[in-house]
C-alpha cells in the first residue's frame, strides 16, 4: 500500500505563476514532512520540511501548507521561475522511524 | 555540509555482470540507504542499514544484496546484473532515532546511473 500519494504527475506553469504539487498521507504517526527538489542528473535534495504542530511553513517563494485532520500537505511556489524546473517529492516519516516513505514524484515545467 | 558520495555517475555493465556500487557518508551518520529511482515510480528503498554488519530490506530486495563492514561505507551488490536493473541507484544516510540526535533529515548522495546492456 503506497504510504504517500502525490499528485500531479506532471506540471507546467509559465514564469510567475503558481506552481501547487498535492500530497497525501496515511499514517497518523508520521510527523515529518519534507520535499526534495531534484535537478536532472543529480541527487534529490531537501528543498523544505514541515512538522505537523504548524500548518504552514514558509521559506522564500516556498510555502509548505499542511492540513493535518485531512492528512494532507502540499508544496507552493510563488512566482515560479524557469530555474525552479525540477522533479519535487514529497515524503513522510517520523523521527521513531528509520524509513522515509516517498511520493512518485511531479516534474515541473516552468516556461518562460 | 553533509556528503554523501557516490562511487560513479555512470555506469554501464553487461548482463550476467556482478556489479558493485559504493556509497560513504562522513556525517557518522547510523543509517544508510540504498533506493532506485524510475521514471513515474519515484525512489523505491532496495535496502536499509541501521547499524555495522546489521541492514533490513527494503520494497525491492529481489536481485540485490548489501555490505555495510564499515559505518561511513554502504555497498550494493548486483549478484547478476539483468536489463530491468537499469536504473538512476541513490544513497542516502540520516542519523539514527535511538542516537538522540534530534535531527530528522535524510541527505542524498549524487546518484549513480547504471544501465546493463
Amino acid at each position: 500500500q503506497q504510504q504517500v500519494k502525490q499528485s500531479p504527475q506532471s506540471l507546467i506553469v509559465q514564469k510567475g505563476g503558481i506552481s501547487i504539487i498535492n500530497c497525501a498521507y496515511e499514517n497518523t504517526a508520521f510527523d515529518y514532512f519534507p520535499w526534495y527538489q531534484q535537478f536532472p542528473g543529480k541527487g534529490p535534495a531537501l528543498l523544505i520540511a514541515i512538522r505537523p504542530d504548524v500548518s504552514e511553513k514558509k521559506e522564500g517563494r516556498f510555502t509548505i501548507s499542511f492540513n493535518k485532520s485531512a492528512k494532507q500537505f502540499s508544496l507552493h511556489i510563488m512566482d515560479s521561475q524557469p530555474g525552479d524546473s525540477a522533479t519535487y517529492f514529497c515524503a513522510a516519516s517520523s523521527y521513531n522511524f528509520n524509513k522515509f516513505y516517498f511520493g512518485s514524484g511531479t516534474k515541473l515545467n516552468v516556461k518562460p | 555540509d553533509v556528503k554523501v558520495t557516490q562511487s560513479s555517475r555512470y555506469l554501464v555493465k553487461r548482463t550476467g555482470e556482478k556489479v558493485f556500487l559504493e556509497c560513504v557518508q562522513d556525517m557518522d551518520h547510523e543509517n544508510m540507504f540504498w533506493y532506485r529511482q524510475d521514471p513515474g515510480l519515484g525512489l523505491r528503498l532496495i535496502y536499509f542499514s541501521y547499524d555495522v554488519k546489521m541492514k533490513e530490506k527494503g520494497d525491492i530486495p529481489e536481485g540485490y544484496s548489501v555490505s555495510r563492514e564499515k559505518k561511513e561505507r554502504f555497498s550494493l551488490i548486483l549478484e547478476s546484473a539483468s536489463t530491468n536493473q537499469t536504473s538512476m541507484y541513490l544513497c542516502a544516510s540520516k542519523f539514527s532515532p535511538a542516537s538522540g540526535s534530534g535531527s530528522y533529515e535524510q541527505y542524498f548522495g549524487p546518484g549513480t546511473r547504471l544501465t546493463v546492456t
